[in-house]
C-alpha cells in the first residue's frame, strides 16, 4: 500500500540550515512533493521532484532522493522564522487515475531566533 | 485569477445537520480534488474530477458525503447527517496537469 513517514518536529536555529527527512512506500510514484502549512492556512507547494532525478536545487531549497532507499529530504538554507511551518512531504499515488498524493502526517519545523 | 476560493472558511453545525461547501478552482484547471485533514496528519485523499467527471473516490467518502462538480467548474461537497468524527478541514485543490494548487480550506466543527 502506499505510506509516506515522516519525523514530528525539528527544532533549528536561526541561520541554521534545516533537513526534514520523509520516507515513502510506492516506487512507483511519478513525483514527490514538499509542502509547507502554516497555522490556518492552506498547504503551499514549495518544490517537487520527477522520480528519476537525485537532487533539485530551488534558492534556499535542495530536494535530495535516494530512490533505492525510497528517501527524500528537503534542505533548507539558512532557516529565517518565517520558515516555521508544518512541512509535509507527499507521493503521487498509484490509484486508477494515479493523480492522487499521498501525504505524510508532516513535520513541525520551529526555528529560534 | 485569485487561486482557489472555499467557502465558508468556518463552519460550526450541530451533529446531525447537513452542511455544504463550495470550492471554486482556477478557472482553467480541468482537475479538482478534495481532501480532509484532521488534526496532526496530513490531507487525506476523499475525490477527484477531471471537468464534471467523479472519476475516483475514496473509501473515506461513506455514504452521508456527496461531491458534485456540475458544469466542470465550481464544485460543492455535501456532508448529511453530520458527526463529530466528520469535524477537520476540507481542502479543495486544483490542476491543469500536474501540480496543485490548494486552497485555505473549510473547518468543520460539529457540536
Amino acid at each position: 500500500g502506499e505510506d509516506v513517514e515522516q519525523s514530528l518536529f525539528l527544532s533549528v536555529r536561526e541561520g541554521d540550515s534545516s533537513v526534514i527527512n520523509c520516507t515513502y512506500t510506492d516506487s512507483s510514484s511519478t513525483y514527490l512533493y514538499w509542502y509547507k502549512q502554516e497555522p490556518g492556512a492552506g498547504l503551499q507547494l514549495l518544490t517537487y521532484i520527477f522520480s528519476n532525478m537525485d537532487m533539485k536545487q530551488d534558492q534556499r531549497l535542495t530536494v535530495l532522493l535516494n530512490k533505492k532507499d525510497k528517501h527524500l529530504s528537503l534542505r533548507i538554507a539558512d532557516t529565517q522564522t518565517g520558515d516555521s511551518a508544518i512541512y509535509f512531504c507527499a507521493q503521487s499515488g498509484a490509484g486508477e487515475y494515479g493523480n492522487k498524493l499521498v501525504f505524510g502526517a508532516g513535520t513541525i519545523l520551529r526555528v529560534k531566533s | 485569477d485569485t487561486g482557489v476560493s472555499q467557502d465558508p472558511r468556518h463552519k460550526i453545525t450541530k451533529r446531525g445537520q447537513n452542511v455544504t461547501f463550495r470550492c471554486d478552482p482556477i478557472s482553467e484547471h480541468n482537475r479538482l480534488y478534495w481532501y480532509r485533514q484532521t488534526l496532526g496528519q496530513g490531507p487525506e485523499f476523499l475525490t477527484y474530477f477531471q471537468n464534471e467527471a467523479q472519476l475516483e473516490k475514496s473509501r473515506l467518502l461513506s455514504d452521508r458525503f456527496s461531491a458534485e462538480r456540475p458544469k466542470g467548474s465550481f464544485s460543492t461537497l455535501e456532508i448529511q447527517r453530520t458527526e463529530q468524527g466528520d469535524s477537520a478541514m476540507y481542502l479543495c485543490a486544483s490542476s491543469l496537469t500536474g501540480g496543485y494548487t490548494f486552497g485555505s480550506g473549510t473547518r468543520l466543527t460539529v457540536v
